[in-house]
């Protein structure tokens, strides 16, 4: 199985900070890579997928960007509401795998 | 609109079954996989699987093979997922999530179901 590596695996900023959350495969993915937003009794959402693409109704602080191996997720200015765990997934090989996911807290 | 609405929570004993529903509406139930995620407390999303609500055709982490089936009565647009010989490690939230696709760009999860919290304890 393909293994996805994130990092950090939890961080600690401010509102208005630029938050980067790292997301590395152990093989080349193309860009077949998603990233989700996690909040604690909440259902995951998605925020982009193939690792640059917006998804509807999600804030464009969010962006994503990498190709085969390195990915990166963006927020440009933290928000209250941006406190969550971020999950990176890979849909390259027929079994898909998640990053441990980065716990995104307030400073 | 799109909307994934699962069962209640269980409890069950070691080494039972256990069936967790998730009900698709808002969108064409065959047009798209339902897929099968995890979570165990303080663990990490963990994918299971994924099923094509037409034809049946599975696929499944091979953690799961063996353990678990994932089927779908379309006439109900109902998604199962039924996973056996449960031991405590098995305890989690489990979610189904509707799979989309796009040549070129692969594979992802929109919009997640709202999660059922399966406790296994003797």
């Amino acid at each position: 199985d393909i293994q996805m590596t994130q990092s950090p695996s939890s961080l600690s900023a401010s509102v208005g900070d630029r938050v980067t959350i790292t997301c590395r495969a152990s093989q080349s993915i193309s860009t077949y890579l998603n990233w989700y937003q996690h909040k604690a009794g909440k259902a995951p959402q998605l925020l982009i997928y193939a690792a640059s693409s917006l998804q509807s109704g999600v804030p464009s602080r969010f962006s994503g960007s990498g190709s085969g191996t390195d990915f990166t997720l963006t927020i440009s200015s933290l928000q209250p509401e941006d406190f969550a765990t971020y999950y990176c997934q890979q849909s390259f090989s027929d079994s898909w795998t998640f990053g441990q996911g980065t716990k995104v807290e307030i400073k | 609109q799109v909307q994934l609405v699962q069962s209640g929570a269980e409890v069950k004993k070691p080494g039972a079954s256990v069936k967790v529903s998730c009900k698709a509406s808002g969108y064409t139930f065959t047009s798209h996989d339902i897929n099968w995620v995890r979570q165990a407390a303080g663990q990490g999303l963990e994918w299971m699987g994924r099923m094509n609500p037409n034809g049946g055709n599975t696929h499944y982490a091979k953690k799961f093979q063996g353990r678990v089936s994932m089927t779908s009565n379309s006439s109900i647009t109902t998604a199962y997922m039924e996973l056996s010989s449960l031991r405590s490690e098995d305890t989690a939230v489990y979610y189904c999530a509707r799979g989309l696709f796009i040549i070129l760009d692969g594979d992802w999860f929109d919009p997640w179901g709202q999660g059922t919290l399966v406790t296994v304890s003797s």
